[in-house]
């Protein structure tokens, strides 16, 4: 099973702030690395897929690079809307299919 | 507009057994793969189990491997969980969530969730 870790664990940023989340796979996994978005009270939202691909309706200002076994999800200048729980997930070798522990992106 | 809306999720005792459901509309449900994806509140996401657009095939995490079943009725736009030999770990918020690749081209990417409903196991 490939494990993901995330880092940091939590972010404390002020609007207009560039975010930077790490995602680490125990093994490769290519580009088959995708992003999700998590708001208190709701369900994930795909952000990001294949690494660097925007889904559907998701804003410029999020994007994402890496491959292999590092990963990383940029949020170029952070909107309030934004502050939530971001977790990567992998789809290279599954199943299972596996998450990330998750980076709180706290407002500062 | 598509909606998943998930249910069945009530306090159960260890051991015991529980059907989630999973009611889809807005899309035609038997192009896609769906999963069933649980975190715990507070906590991260754990992947459960999938179910192949035709029913043909199904996977599980080891964590549920030989204690749930996944299944679907397309008749009836319709996913099922059942769940047997539950365990406290089993405590978390159930999601029904529909894969992004249409038939074949099943993708393990998770575009629709529904809101989740709470399995709590506890004596």
């Amino acid at each position: 099973e490939i494990v993901l870790t995330q880092s940091p664990a939590a972010l404390s940023l002020s609007p207009g702030e560039r975010a930077t989340l790490s995602c680490r796979a125990s093994q490769s996994v290519s580009t088959y690395l995708a992003w999700y978005q998590q708001k208190p009270g709701q369900a994930p939202r795909l952000l990001i897929y294949d690494a660097s691909n925007r889904a559907t309706g998701i804003p410029a200002r999020f994007s994402g690079s890496g491959s292999g076994t590092d990963f990383t999800l940029t949020i170029s200048s952070l909107e309030p809307e934004d502050f939530a729980v971001y977790y990567c997930q992998q789809r290279v070798n599954w199943p299972p299919l596996t998450f990330g522990g998750g980076t709180k992106v706290e407002i500062k | 507009e598509m909606q998943l809306v998930e249910s069945g999720g009530v306090v159960v005792q260890p051991g015991g057994s529980l059907r989630l459901s999973c009611a889809a509309s807005g899309f035609t449900f038997d192009d896609y793969t769906m999963h069933w994806v649980r975190q715990v509140p507070g906590k991260g996401l754990e992947w459960v189990s999938l179910i192949l657009w035709d029913g043909s095939s199904t996977y599980y995490a080891n964590s549920v491997k030989g204690r749930f079943t996944i299944s679907r009725d397309n008749s009836k736009n319709s996913l099922y969980l059942q769940m047997n030999s539950l365990r406290a770990e089993d405590t978390a918020l159930y999601y029904c969530v529909k894969d992004i690749g249409p038939r074949g081209n099943y993708k393990g990417l998770f575009d629709y969730w529904g809101q989740g409903t709470l399995v709590t196991v506890s004596s």
